[in-house]
Formats: C-alpha cells, structure tokens, sequence
C-alpha cells in the first residue's frame, strides 16, 4: 500500500541550530502539504503545494522556515534558527487531484524537539 | 475565517458506554468532512462526509452530517481501550482544497 514517507521520524535539536524535514508523497499526488501539530492542538498547515508551486504559506513563519518541492515530487521543510516553540509534530499530507472528494493522506510525522 | 471547532475537548468513558464527538464548522465554499483518528502518531482516516443526512457506518463507528446546521457528529458505540485516541475533525473547502483541522476530542476508554 502507498504511504507518505518522512524522515527522521524524531529529531532533537539545539535552539539556534538549523534543522530540516524530507518527505516524499505518494507517487501521482500533486498536493502536498505541511502541517505542524503542537501538543493538545489540531493539526495547522504551514504550507501548501500544487505539484511545484507554493498555493498558500500564509501561516508559514518566514523568517526562519522556508519550503520547497523543487520538481514537484518530494519536498523538504527546513528551520533555522530552531527555536524552543518549535517543538512540535511536523506533519506532511497529500492528496490526488480533485477528480472526486478525497482524504489527506498523512506520513508518520516528524518529532521535533529543541531543547 | 475558516475555522472548525470540536467538543469535548476531552473525554473518559468506562468500555462498552457509548460516546458521540461534536463538530461544528464555518467555511466558506465547503467541500467535504473528515474524520481522523491519531494515536500518539500521523492521523489515520475514518470517514469523509459530502451530503447531508446520510449515515457513514464502519463497526461500531458512525458518523452523519448535517450541512444545514454546519456541523457532523462521530458515534462510538461500546467502546474498548483500543479506542483511546484523538479524533480530529477537518473540512475541504474548495478553494485551494485545503484542510483545516479542529483541536480534536481526546477520547480515554478505562477498563
């Protein structure tokens, strides 16, 4: 069965230090999205791809996250510099195109912890 | 603002009550519900609602929407340990077709 692949599924980091997340859709999904899960919350959505081309980053904290999805396939979310609140799940998601109403398909997530 | 909102936020019931989730939502262009279910790790999918009044049923989980009202409920009936979970509740909406995701409900089954 296809699944969302992420890694490092945990990581530890120092405050201050850069950090970085990978994940790999499932193959055909043109959207991709990040989401970032602090502890007792809901899942918020960081970014938003449509095969290359960011669609929304509006939450996304510019100053020190950036995303990209260079050929449209996997995508890499990076922080720098981490900082203490940062500690949270990171969550990448796809989904097919929108021939008909579809789920979210979610990776195993990233732990982030910055100590 | 889009926004989803989730009642209870948490909740502990004995095994074999019978528990109903709350999810109430106002977006704009709606597109379809969805329920999740995460254990300590990524979401998994239960049920994605499209129309009004008709019942999703898979075991003892069902859940039915009511788009006039804005607003689906997911029932658990008997519920086991092996139900303890956060259920999250989430609308598509067709601009974009993003999802945006409520607080969850934290469901605790006790022996």
């Amino acid at each position: 069965e296809a699944e969302v692949a992420q890694s490092p599924r945990y990581k530890i980091t120092e405050k201050s230090q850069a950090v970085a997340f990978w994940c790999d859709p499932i193959s055909g999904h043109a959207t991709l999205y990040w989401y970032r899960q602090i502890l007792g919350q809901g899942p918020e959505l960081l970014v938003q791809f449509q095969d290359e081309s960011v669609v929304d980053d509006s939450q996304l904290p510019k100053d020190r996250f950036s995303a990209e999805r260079l050929k449209g396939v996997d995508s890499t979310l990076k922080i720098q510099p981490a900082e203490l609140g940062d500690s949270a799940m990171y969550l990448c998601a796809s989904s097919p195109p929108r021939i008909i109403n579809t789920e979210a398909f979610f990776g195993q997530g990233t732990r982030l912890t910055v100590v | 603002e889009d926004k989803v909102v989730q009642s209870p936020l948490s909740l502990v019931v004995h095994e074999g009550d019978t528990v109903t989730l709350n999810c109430s939502y106002e977006v704009t262009n709606f597109r379809s519900l969805l329920w999740y279910k995460q254990e300590k790790k990524a979401p998994t999918f239960l049920f994605m609602l499209t129309s009004s009044g008709i019942e999703k049923k898979s075991g003892r989980l069902s859940s039915i929407l009511d788009k006039k009202e804005l607003f689906s409920i997911l029932n658990i009936t008997a519920t086991q340990t092996g139900d303890s979970a956060v259920y999250l509740c989430a609308v598509e909406v067709n601009t974009g077709n993003q999802f945006y995701f409520g607080t969850g409900t934290s469901l605790t089954v006790i022996p």
